[in-house]
């Protein structure tokens, strides 16, 4: 079975701090993907990595930044926590043919 | 550009009872189709999608959903929901000539009542 790892279940931090969300996929998948789920909004996409060292922005960027050093991991950062950016954070996986995307079971951030 | 519109945010239904979850899409040019669903506390998990031939197309756990092109939609839907069918369920396009980037609708709530 693929397996996507999300390092944190649950995070608390601090308006300002920098917040670190780990991802890591077992199936050698080539795109990745970090979403934000709210309530009444759906999933959003964040940002997306279709290689090694490559990334694209999703629909909402701002805020947030990420990091692809290996095929296997795909790190979510926020350089400077805000209130706004209290969410679940959903990290996904899939080869580029067939759309199908495999998901971690999610970080849940409270920034206070 | 494309969108997604799920146009009920909650569906309460009696266990044993049929259901069906609405989804319509908009794209300009080819799309495939999925319903995901996300129980209490887990990430999403794939019920089921749409990339090419029948338009009827069925799922894990008795799901099935309908592909259709002129009016834009793919319901999911379920002759008999159980109580452990309670969940969220999210619809989401792809453009098909760039499948790795999903679009989703806003999500239904499915309470299942005894």
């Amino acid at each position: 079975d693929v397996k996507v790892t999300q390092s944190s279940r649950y995070l608390v931090k601090r308006t300002g701090e920098k917040v670190f969300l780990e991802c890591v996929q077992d199936m050698d998948h080539e795109n990745m993907f970090w979403y934000r789920q709210d309530p009444g909004l759906g999933l959003r996409l964040i940002y997306f990595s279709y290689d090694v060292k490559m990334k694209e922005k999703g629909d909402i960027p701002e805020g947030y930044s990420v990091s692809r050093e290996k095929k296997e991991r795909f790190s979510l950062i926020l350089e400077s926590a805000s209130t706004n950016q209290t969410s679940m954070y959903l990290c996904a996986s899939s080869f580029p043919t067939t759309g199908e995307l495999f998901f971690g079971e999610g970080s849940r951030l409270t920034v206070l | 550009a494309q969108s997604v519109t799920q146009l009920d945010s909650q569906v309460p239904v009696f266990e044993e009872a049929p259901v069906e979850l609405r989804c319509n899409y908009s794209s300009s040019v080819s799309v495939y189709l999925f319903w995901y669903v996300q129980y209490p506390n887990q990430g999403l998990q794939l019920l089921l999608k749409y990339l090419s031939g029948s338009t009827l197309v069925k799922g894990i756990n008795g799901f099935e959903a309908e592909f259709n092109k002129s009016q834009t939609s793919f319901h999911l839907r379920k002759p008999s929901v159980h109580i452990s069918d309670t969940a969220e369920y999210f619809c989401a396009v792809s453009d098909r000539r760039n499948t790795g980037k999903l679009i989703f609708g806003q999500g239904t709530t499915l309470q299942v009542k005894p």
